[in-house]
Formats: C-alpha cells, structure tokens, sequence
C-alpha cells in the first residue's frame, strides 16, 4: 500500500517570489514513480513535474523543481518566479507497479500581486 | 492530439436517481482509470481498465457503482441509486500503457446529489 501525506493545507506567496510545497510518502516498492500534479478552478488535472525513485538527480521543467529525498521519503516542489496562473491546488501522487496513483490531500497554492 | 474528453461537466440529480457519466480516453491509450474528487481531498481511485477488461475495481462500490469500457475505447460511470456522499467530482485518465506511468485526465464531470 502507498501512502502520501501533505501537511501544508493553504500557502500563500508574492508574485515572482518562490515557494515550496511539502510532501512526504511511503511505499513498500522498490521502483515507483513521483509526481505533482496542478488543479486550478477548471478541474483539469494537469501535470507538473515527475521523478523517477532511481534517479538521484532532481527533475527540473522549466520554473518547477523538486528536492527528492529517497532515504527519507520526501519529494518538495519547488516554484520559482511565481505567477498569477500558477494559482491552483497542488497535489502529490506516487505510482508503483501497478500503475495506479496515490494522491495527498492537496495543497492550495494562492499567488498575490 | 485531442486530450481526454468526459461529458457532461456538470449534474444535479435527487438521491435515489441514477446517473451516468462518459468518458473518451486519448486515441491508443490502452488503460483507462475512473477516480472519485471529493470535495477538499485527493482523487481516489475507483476502477482500473486494460484495453476492455477490469485490471482492479476493489474500491468500487458495487452495490450502487458500475463501469464498462465497450471495445476497449470509451467507458461510462453509472451510479444507481446515488446518495448524497456521492457528490464529488469523477474524474477520468488515461495511460498510453506498458512501462508509461503518466496518466492524462479529463476536466471531470461535477456531480450534485441533493
């Protein structure tokens, strides 16, 4: 069984500041996968970033980065240069063999002029 | 490439009335996922599809909840009788299949019980 939990419910952050989402996981798998995933108002869930458990180098796409922590469980999301559009919920999930998601419970990201 | 389409958006029922809702999944994708958004949580995940058999529907509610995926390509939610903790948002994914991990999901469908 897979397990994610995000602890931060509500952030907020000055536009073209940054920011970092919080996440933590546990699986009894040896190969998985990570991934952040955007919800705005719209619903469509729309995907961020992904890592792959047995690369030791962090994903990077664009203005999104992550700080993969493997031995401790941790995978944070890292928002440079924050924008408008960025506002929406943030949700982690991890995928094992299966192939099915786990998600967290979402953090609300809110982006400030 | 077209994205993956679910109709309707929205819809209200009455408790103990049935609904159903579609799902088209991106062209060639092979493995089609239906999950329940409740309000403030995560997406859960309620039936798994590979191609038009049913890899895992262990968090399905069967007593109330059914799911097909007719050849292998589309596939609709029903729920009969619905109840008032089934308003949620469904959400539909597809994966292209083998050793993919990414899903792709539809803009849901918003389901109202009153």
């Amino acid at each position: 069984a897979q397990t994610v939990t995000q602890s931060q419910p509500e952030m907020s952050v000055q536009e073209a500041e940054t920011v970092t989402l919080s996440c933590t996981y546990d699986t009894s798998e040896n190969n998985y996968y990570l991934f952040w995933y955007k919800q705005p108002p719209s619903r469509q869930m729309i995907l961020v970033i992904r890592q792959e458990a047995y690369k030791q180098q962090n994903a990077t796409e664009n203005r999104f980065s992550v700080n993969f922590q493997k031995a401790a469980k941790s995978f944070s999301l890292k928002i440079s240069d924050s924008q408008l559009g960025d506002t929406a919920m943030y949700f982690c999930a991890t995928s094992g063999s299966a192939r099915q998601l786990t998600f967290g419970s979402g953090t609300q990201l809110t982006v400030l002029p | 490439e077209a994205g993956v389409a679910q109709s309707p958006r929205y819809k209200i029922i009455e408790k103990r009335q049935s609904v159903a809702f579609w799902c088209n999944p991106i062209s060639g994708h092979a493995t089609l996922y239906w999950y329940q958004q409740i309000l403030g949580q995560g997406p859960k995940l309620l039936i798994q599809f590979q191609n038009n058999g049913v890899v895992d529907d262990s968090q399905l509610p069967k007593d109330r909840f059914s799911a097909e995926r007719l050849k292998g390509v589309d596939s609709t939610l029903k729920i009969q009788p619905a109840k008032l903790e089934d308003s949620a948002v469904y959400l539909c994914a597809s994966r292209s299949g083998g050793l993919v991990y990414e899903q792709y999901f539809g803009p849901g469908t918003r389901l109202t019980v009153t």
